[in-house]
């Protein structure tokens, strides 16, 4: 199985300053169809998870652009260019490309 | 608007079982893949089960494998799980979720959840 770890695991952030969540897996999430296999989900207290973004670098629709994915294989980065009020919540990662999916234990984004 | 709406959790004894239930709207839900994620109390998300479009293949979690299963009426637009000798770490908020293959993402579309509790 995939196994899959954030850091940090908290993360406290000015408004209007930027932020950044590592993802890493214990296998390539690199398909043979190009495509990495990881989406970034956030979950904001009290509500159920939403897609932020998908294949590891696009965002899924609505999601404002100061959100993006980058990375390939093992290592994946969500950032915010400029973290707002509105994001605080947990980040989670998942690897997205074959049963059992996992995700990372969540990255708690708290606005300072 | 494309909702997904989950029911049938409640506090259920060790041993016991337990139904839940997914209704969708506002998509054609026989299309698509579905799945239940779950999360304990104060936990990170756990994927339990997945089921294609036609009820022909589905997946397990290990940790659920033998005790829970997933089901589909497409004609009623529902999904199921039921989940059968339950243990006290099976105590979690059931979600299902639209599965979209990985290709725009695995799960664009959340119910609100269900919660179960398994205690004596």
């Amino acid at each position: 199985d995939f196994v899959m770890t954030q850091s940090p695991l908290s993360l406290p952030v000015t408004p209007g300053e930027p932020a950044s969540i590592s993802c890493r897996s214990s296998q390539s999430l690199l398909h043979r169809n190009g495509y990495n296999y990881v989406d970034w989900y956030l979950q904001k207290s009290g509500q159920s998870p939403q897609l932020l973004i998908y294949l590891g670098s696009n965002r899924a629709s609505g999601v404002p652009d100061r959100f993006s994915g980058s990375g390939s294989g093992t290592d994946f980065t969500l950032e915010i260019s400029r973290v707002e009020a509105e994001d605080v919540g947990v980040y989670y990662c998942m690897q997205a490309g074959q049963t059992p999916f996992t995700f990372g234990p969540g990255t708690k984004l708290e606005v300072k | 608007e494309v909702q997904l709406v989950e029911s049938g959790g409640g506090l259920v004894q060790p041993g016991g079982s337990l139904r839940l239930s997914c209704a969708a709207s506002g998509f054609t839900f026989s299309s698509y893949e579905m799945d239940w994620v779950r999360q304990a109390p104060g936990k990170g998300l756990e994927w339990v089960s997945y089921i294609n479009s036609r009820g022909s293949a589905i997946y397990y979690a290990d940790s659920v494998k033998g005790r829970f299963t997933i089901s589909r009426d497409n004609a009623k637009n529902s999904l199921y799980l039921q989940m059968n000798s339950l243990r006290a770490e099976d105590t979690a908020v059931y979600y299902c979720a639209r599965d979209r293959s990985g290709e725009v993402g695995r799960f664009d579309v959340w119910g609100q959840g269900t919660a179960v509790t398994v205690s004596s």
